[in-house]
């Protein structure tokens, strides 16, 4: 089991769909990621958070929107996606950033289908 | 950051040590080396991660080479639901935020 908990597990929507992924952790951790991972690839960044404020942004789509509503919430608004941004979406904490000593701890993922 | 190299795959016997090596011949001083693994259908797991010093801990334990130029993740008695890719990932502390994967290794423990 996965302290990091992510809902829905599974997502179809359409490219015409507004929907929203949530992670939530409660292990006191003040850094959240999002990171997005295609079929046999790595994950890959997407955002990061550090104290509810977003300090990086991977160059990602303005369809993908992220919101980090207080510490231990991080959403994932999704709006007029295409079928190639299909993949498993996963949340991740970490005590802080700036701390190279701080590992990430992940969820299971979300595994979003775009029809 | 450093880049690493693992190899893409690897059998192991249930019940037996896995030695499972990674190079990053690139590494400086205040990178850290650390691993993760996936199993199917999961997020990633974080297993360890070390600067310098031999480090264990109740899931492996990983040697990092007296040059840092390379390390070697060790899973004492592998079981079946060790089966996972395995990432090793050189993480600076100048870029401390990020957590980037590489390839990975492919183990897959049989009985």
């Amino acid at each position: 089991d996965t302290e990091v908990t992510q809902t829905p597990k599974h997502l179809v929507m359409g490219m015409t769909n507004k929907k929203s992924l949530k992670c939530e952790q409660h292990m006191g951790h003040r850094a959240m990621y999002w990171y997005k991972q295609k079929a046999k690839k790595p994950p890959e960044l997407m955002f990061v958070y550090s104290y509810e404020k977003l300090s990086i942004n991977e160059s990602v789509p303005s369809r993908f929107s992220p919101e980090c509503p207080n510490s231990s919430l991080l959403n994932l608004h999704l709006h007029a996606l295409q079928p190639e941004d299909s993949a498993l979406y996963l949340c991740a904490s970490s005590l802080l950033t700036g701390q190279v000593n701080s590992p990430l701890h992940f969820g299971n993922g979300t595994r979003l289908t775009v029809t | 950051d450093a880049k690493t190299t693992q190899p893409p795959s690897m059998d192991c016997a249930e019940g037996r040590a896995a030695n499972l090596p990674c190079n990053h011949s690139t590494i400086s001083g205040n990178e850290y080396v650390y691993w993760y693994r996936q199993i199917h259908s999961q997020g990633p797991q974080y297993i360890i991660h070390g600067l310098k010093n031999n480090e264990t801990n109740e899931m492996a334990s990983l040697i990092i080479t007296e040059d840092r130029k390379s390390s070697t993740l060790i899973l004492p008695h592998a079981t079946l639901r060790d089966t996972a890719v395995y990432y090793c990932i050189v993480r600076a502390y100048y870029n401390d935020y990020k957590l980037s994967f590489g390839a990975g290794t492919t183990v897959t423990v049989r009985a």
